[in-house]
């Protein structure tokens, strides 16, 4: 079983409009973190948030992490068209290295 | 840097052959991992190693073996192919905090995988 769930499992936006996915997970954590894959390729880091942090911004990126809620989110803002990938949650266990991943969610921006 | 680097990037085995899918990485990483990849799905974790000598299981295990004799090579072995380890690998490398869990994971290109 899968300990992320991403939601929406597809987003379509039109460039220059902000993007917000959603992750929930099961179980204590000691990190979260977000990548993204371009169709075909690995997975690139984008952003890791550790759980006694509430919000990280890198660039046109803001993460936010609940713990009560076991749940994180990930916004992009002013979207390009390049942003347009597959977005994948990853959660470490406490007390543990099981990198769990969500299922993703697509995102396609529009030109 | 070479990064994470896989051989091959694509093969087709028949049901029941072995081979070993090789993972490389030129960071100094300690802790190395294995995943498959199904469409429409995310990653699912095979095997992972803490450091050399050391590995363990993941989620989805059966069907493969792994080594970690030096810090660099983890390579992943299947034992006897099946048509449901039909999948694209990702190796991936990470630094370790100890019991703080991982920093990013640096991921290999992948290698796809059939098998008929």
């Amino acid at each position: 079983s899968q300990q992320g769930e991403e939601d929406p499992q597809a987003l379509s936006i039109q460039e220059g409009e902000n993007a917000t996915m959603n992750c929930s997970y099961k179980t204590s954590i000691n990190n979260l973190q977000w990548y993204r894959q371009n169709s075909g390729r690995g997975l690139v880091h984008l952003i890791l948030i550790r759980s006694n942090e509430r919000e990280k911004h890198s660039g046109r990126l803001r993460v936010t992490l609940d713990t009560s809620k076991k749940s994180s989110s990930l916004l992009i803002t002013a979207s390009r068209a390049a942003d347009t990938a597959s977005y994948f949650c990853a959660t470490d266990t406490t007390g543990g290295f099981k990198t769990i991943f969500g299922a993703g969610t697509r995102l396609f921006v529009k030109a | 840097n070479a990064g994470v680097t896989q051989t091959p990037k694509f093969q087709v085995l028949k049901t029941g052959q072995s081979m070993t899918l090789q993972c490389a990485q030129d960071m100094n990483h300690e802790y190395m991992s294995w995943y498959r990849q199904d469409p429409g799905m995310g990653l699912r974790l095979i095997h992972y190693s803490v450091g050399a000598g050391i590995t363990d299981q993941g989620e989805v295990p059966n069907g493969y073996n792994v080594s970690r004799s030096t810090t660099e090579d983890f390579p992943l072995r299947l034992l006897s192919a099946a048509p449901s380890q039909t999948s694209v690998y990702f190796c991936a490398s990470s630094y370790s905090t100890g019991t703080s869990g991982l920093y990013e994971q640096y991921f290999g290109p992948g290698t796809r995988l059939t098998v008929t």
